[in-house]
């Protein structure tokens, strides 16, 4: 089954203490994206990842790094967590192409709160 | 600038009335797709369509149909005889083929549907 896989889908955390949530897909996807949402605010990308070792800003970088050291995989890490970070985060992955509009699909969603 | 507008925050209706979803979007590409998701309560994101911007027919799809028309950039969102699982915040996005934008989606503000029976 075509699956991302976002962990952990829910955590609490305190300002400052460095969180990683994992994204893997099994589709053998070329470009793999984090989002956040926000009420009001619809989601908004982080980071992108185009292959393997090649990773850029999406519209929101700020506290945030990734980094793609295997085509399945696609880790958001936040160094030093603030509150403003509290989001609904979503991975999601796609084959990629330029202009090739393919479906994008996402992971179920973590949900952080920094406290 | 916003490229995808949903001016609807929430709208609310009795099971089995119809409901449309606006969605307004803004692109200087000639190529984009267009994308509606779900999102229930628990939190996942339910991909519903893709449209090219090369397919102007709508289309429908059970009790979903949509309405796309490149004269007032639109790209709106029926449902025919909700129900209470209809109930969802319900996105709009734009993905443009121009290099700066590939594979990114952008999203409107979403769409809250409460459905009571």
């Amino acid at each position: 089954e075509a699956q991302v896989t976002q962990n952990p889908r829910y955590l609490i955390t305190v300002t400052g203490k460095k969180l990683t949530v994992t994204c893997s897909q099994n589709m053998n996807h070329e470009y793999m994206s984090w989002y956040r949402q926000d009420p009001g605010l619809g989601l908004r990308q982080i980071y992108y990842s185009m292959n393997v070792e090649v990773t850029d800003k999406g519209d929101v970088p700020e506290g945030y790094k990734v980094s793609r050291k295997e085509k399945r995989n696609f880790p958001l890490i936040l160094e030093s967590p603030s509150p403003n970070q509290t989001s609904l985060y979503f991975c999601a992955s796609s084959l990629g192409g330029k202009g090739s509009g393919n479906t994008i699909y996402f992971g179920e969603g973590s949900w952080l709160t920094v406290v | 600038a916003q490229k995808v507008t949903q001016a609807q925050t929430e709208i609310s209706v009795v099971e089995k009335e119809d409901v449309t979803l606006d969605c307004v979007y803004e692109t200087r590409d000639t190529t984009y797709y267009l994308f509606w998701y779900k999102q229930p309560p628990s939190g996942e994101l339910v991909f519903l369509i893709r449209r090219n911007s090369f397919d102007e027919q709508n289309e429908i799809s059970g009790r979903y149909s949509w309405n796309f028309q490149k004269s007032t950039s639109s790209f709106n969102f029926t449902i025919t005889a909700s129900q209470v699982v209809d109930s969802a915040v319900y996105f709009c996005a734009l993905s443009e083929a121009s290099t700066d934008s590939w594979g990114k989606l952008q999203f409107g503000a979403g769409t809250q549907v409460v459905v009571t029976p």
